[in-house]
């Protein structure tokens, strides 16, 4: 079965710092990965995705994100954090669930905090 | 095009209580999610649905029965709501299952 690890339950930078999230898989196939973000008190809204090729994806709100195969990670980083990133994130692996439908996995989630 | 939509927002219930959860979507997807999420665990699947009138089971679905009679529609019920049932319930659409949509979730406290 598939997991996912999220290291970090809570991160507090700086705005302006730069920014990474760490995310651990473990899949015996080819992963299709993701990273989600959750507002307070919000549904999670897909920042990225990863299913082949170039290992370095680019998402919206200035998000991007390497798959190292080696290392079975896929960790989300951003340049300059704004204060409106603050929010939690979910890295979460797709597997096919057998019943016709794929599935995803989620991590536990990593909060961040900006300070101002 | 109001996306996914739950109902309601907020529920308590007395423990033994039974209630049914609605989620609703108007982009045509086929499949269908009910998570739980509760602080530190992330998200969990409860039940899913490949189609109208299919369901299967998630990882977590003792307590829980659902039914998707129409297309749009997938319901979430609670026969006997337990405290350990307390938790921010959100449903998930998708056609093509890598870019699920959220609804925004509904807090049900049990007590």
């Amino acid at each position: 079965a598939q997991s996912v690890t999220q290291p970090d339950i809570h991160i507090t930078v700086s705005e302006g710092a730069s920014l990474e999230l760490r995310c651990n898989y473990s899949y015996g196939a080819t992963p299709y990965l993701f990273w989600y973000v959750q507002s307070p008190g919000q549904g999670l809204q897909l920042l990225l995705k990863y299913f082949s090729g170039d290992t370095l994806v680019q998402g919206i709100k200035g998000f991007e994100a390497e798959f190292k195969r080696s290392q079975s990670s896929f960790n989300l980083r951003k340049p300059s954090v704004h204060w409106s990133d603050a929010a939690e994130y979910f890295c979460a692996v797709g597997a096919y669930s057998g019943a016709g439908s794929y599935q995803l996995t989620f991590g536990k989630g990593t909060k961040l905090s900006v300070i101002p | 095009n109001a996306g996914v939509t739950q109902t309601p927002k907020f529920r308590v219930l007395k423990t033994g209580q039974s209630m049914t959860l609605l989620c609703a979507q108007d982009m045509n997807h086929e499949y269908m999610y009910w998570y739980r999420q509760d602080p530190g665990m992330g998200l969990r699947l409860i039940h899913y649905s490949v189609g109208e009138g299919t369901t299967a089971k998630g990882e977590v679905p003792d307590g829980y029965n659902v039914s998707r009679l129409k297309k749009q529609n997938f319901l979430l019920g609670l026969e006997s709501a337990a405290p350990s049932q307390t938790s921010v319930y959100f449903c998930a659409s998708t056609i093509n299952f890598y870019e699920q949509y959220f609804g925004p979730g509904t807090r049900l406290t049990v007590t």
